[in-house]
């Protein structure tokens, strides 16, 4: 089965640090772009980071650049996503996802929820 | 505000068809084909319905298709069921500084 499976969420003080991780499995994670998506409560979504097979292309949404690093271990099929600096609207659960087709994600994880707050 | 302008909502009875509108521009949908459509159910994680703008991954029904004119893409639902009711979030690949941007989603109800 392929899937996905997001970790590491939590609670965390504004301008305090948070690595979430992804466990892919079922396809062949070395050979795809994976990306991270998140949805504040209540909203929807918000495309946040990807990188490409080989870690090349890194690209980052706006709101997060400079703060938030995307990464990935081939010889873990697993994907990061270290965030510093964490502000109250980074509140969140984020979506770990595989790019399926051109800019089309799928699977999706179930998501971990990060909460930033004093 | 997001970039990818939907309707907030649409509603349809059971057996009917509806569409949702996704509107972008010239630098997202209407300069690639790379619009993508997905179902969310609440609590759950978003499903990947249509992707390349008419194109549907193994598994979904084809009462699911979508098409784009313009600046404007489309889903539509034909023969409506209850479990059709959701979230649905279109999505396009944009040559702006983001690579992708989503709409503001759509909240579909069986009535």
């Amino acid at each position: 089965e392929v899937q996905v499976v997001e970790s590491g969420g939590g609670l965390v003080k504004p301008g305090g640090s948070l690595r979430l991780s992804c466990a892919a499995s079922g396809f062949s994670f070395s050979t795809a772009t994976m990306n991270w998506v998140r949805q504040a409560p209540g909203k929807g979504l918000e495309w946040v980071s990807s990188i490409n097979r080989d870690g090349v292309y890194i690209y980052y949404a706006d709101s997060v650049k400079g703060r938030f690093t995307i990464s990935r271990d081939d010889a873990k099929n697993s994907l990061y996503l270290q965030m510093n600096s964490l502000r109250a609207e980074d509140t969140a659960v984020y979506y770990c996802a595989r790019d399926s087709s051109k800019f089309a994600f799928d699977p999706w994880g179930q998501g971990t929820l990060v909460t930033v707050s004093s | 505000q997001s970039a990818l302008t939907q309707p907030a909502s649409v509603s349809g009875s059971p057996g009917q068809s509806i569409t949702i509108s996704c509107t972008g521009t010239s630098s997202d949908v209407g300069g690639y084909n790379y619009v993508s459509w997905y179902q969310q159910h609440p609590g759950k994680a978003p499903k990947l319905m249509i992707y390349e703008v008419t194109n549907r991954p193994s598994g979904v029904s084809n009462r699911f298709s979508g098409s784009k004119s313009g600046n404007t893409a489309s889903l539509t639902i034909s023969g409506l069921q209850a479990e059709d009711e959701a979230d649905y979030y279109c999505s396009s690949y944009t040559r702006t500084s983001t690579l992708v941007v989503f709409g503001g989603g759509t909240k579909l109800t069986v009535l």
